[in-house]
């Protein structure tokens, strides 16, 4: 079975700051994907990022971008030029890959507030 | 484009009453649908999964259960609900055979208080 471990319950950074989300997951398989999403107050989840774990580049969207490290298995989260709408919980997921595996194993979450 | 609806947005129901929460996705044909909880302080848990109607798979042993009537509508249900089933829950789709990266897409969830 697979298990995803996120070991910071809580951030705070300021506002325009850059900051780190951990994440690190475990498993047998070497086909998978991993998801960052993120909770806001709305409670709406909502796909920050995505990774293919048998694509070496990172993956960046916008402000968003990921430091995967495939060996470690770590999927870790950087939000640059962080802002107030970024202030949410962020859930690290992880997928088996291959149709019909499309369940995805979340971690605990990291509560995340960006101070003005 | 697709959208998702769950409802009710909150519901405090009693000990041992039953329950019924519903979730439809439209403008796609055929979605795996999935029911998650989130328990505070702990992360998303898978509880039913659907690739088909009538097709239900149980991640956790528990007192709930699951229904796929259509194809595109997932209930949750209970016949007596417990303390411990207080909790978010969440019902999301994906896209069948959309790629291995395709994403889980999420109602915006209902608040259950087991009173």
């Amino acid at each position: 079975a697979q298990t995803v471990t996120q070991s910071q319950p809580e951030m705070s950074v300021q506002e325009a700051e850059t900051v780190t989300l951990s994440c690190t997951y475990d498993t047998s398989e070497s086909n998978y994907y991993l998801f960052w999403y993120k909770q806001p107050p709305s409670r709406q989840m909502i796909l920050v990022i995505r990774q293919e774990a048998y694509k070496q580049q990172n993956a960046t969207e916008n402000r968003f971008s990921v430091n995967f490290q495939k060996a470690a298995k770590s999927f870790s989260l950087k939000i640059s030029d962080s802002q107030l709408g970024d202030t949410a919980m962020y859930f690290c997921a992880f997928r088996r890959g291959g149709i019909g595996n499309e369940k995805l194993t979340f971690g605990t979450g990291t509560r995340l507030t960006i101070i003005p | 484009s697709q959208t998702i609806h769950q409802w009710p947005a909150t519901l405090v129901q009693p000990v041992g009453s039953p329950l019924s929460l519903e979730c439809t996705v439209e403008g796609t044909s055929n979605p795996n649908l999935y029911w998650y909880r989130q328990a505070a302080g702990r992360g998303l848990q898978l509880l039913f999964y659907s690739v088909g109607i009538g097709q239900i798979s149980s991640e956790v042993p528990q007192n709930l259960s699951a229904s796929r009537p259509q194809d595109r509508q997932f209930i949750l249900s209970s016949k007596k609900l417990l303390l411990s089933d207080s909790g978010f829950y969440l019902c999301a789709w994906s896209v069948t055979g959309g790629g291995d990266n395709s994403p889980l897409h999420f109602g915006n969830g209902t608040r259950l208080t087991v009173t």
